[in-house]
């Protein structure tokens, strides 16, 4: 079964401060991504990759950065954590780029910014 | 507007009962998966289902691409059943930025 870790599982954050959200996949899955969901809602894509080096914005990048140094980590970043950016990061894998293949979620991280 | 939308928001049955599920879609559909997130927060995929219906266990997936709509059935439910189903589509063809429904969040009570 695919599997993909995050750490930290939950942090509390200071406004202002910067917030590195680590996520590693040990399945040599091609396409990572990072989601955030906010109480109540479904799940919203910040940042995405497709090969190592490289990310593509998603449908809410503003106020995040990405990094993929290698196939297997893929980080989000949060250079100045805001109150309006706390929520449940969840990062996912899957092997290509085609519809039916399955995205494998990691536990997700609750950020709480303070 | 929303693009998906799912129904109902929440829902509390009876162990053993039966549920129908709903999302629609607002644009053209191509494909689309079901996910469950666990009470405690984690996620895994039901069904791939761009098309017609497949069955899994107690969950059947139906999905009728030009009325733009899916559904889960979960037949005979059970109490392991609760937490909430997430539907998603991606945004065009070939494309795998997926577009998340808010969800239905189910309770299965003894």
């Amino acid at each position: 079964e695919a599997a993909v870790t995050q750490s930290p599982r939950s942090k509390v954050a200071v406004t202002g401060g910067k917030v590195t959200l680590s996520c590693h996949q040990t399945n040599n899955h091609d396409y990572m991504y990072w989601y955030r969901q906010d109480t109540g809602h479904g799940l919203r894509l910040i940042h995405y990759s497709y090969v190592a080096d490289s990310t593509e914005k998603g449908d809410i990048p503003d106020g995040y950065k990405a990094s993929r140094p290698s196939q297997e980590n893929f980080s989000l970043i949060l250079e100045l954590a805001s109150l309006s950016q706390t929520a449940v990061y969840f990062c996912a894998s899957s092997d290509a780029a085609q519809l039916q293949d399955t995205q494998y979620f990691g536990p997700g991280t609750r950020l709480l910014v303070l | 507007g929303q693009q998906v939308q799912q129904s109902p928001a929440s829902l509390v049955l009876q162990e053993g009962e039966n549920a129908e599920l709903q999302c629609n879609f607002s644009t053209s559909l191509n494909s689309m998966q079901w996910f469950y997130q666990r009470p405690e927060g984690s996620l895994v995929s039901l069904f791939y289902n761009p098309s017609g219906t497949k069955q899994s266990g107690r969950l059947t997936s139906t999905t009728v691409i030009k009325e733009r709509r899916s559904s889960l059935h979960i037949s005979s439910s059970q109490i392991t059943d609760s937490g909430t189903y997430l539907c998603a589509m991606p945004l065009n063809t070939g494309n795998y930025k997926y577009v998340f429904g808010a969800g239905t969040r189910l309770k299965v009570i003894a």
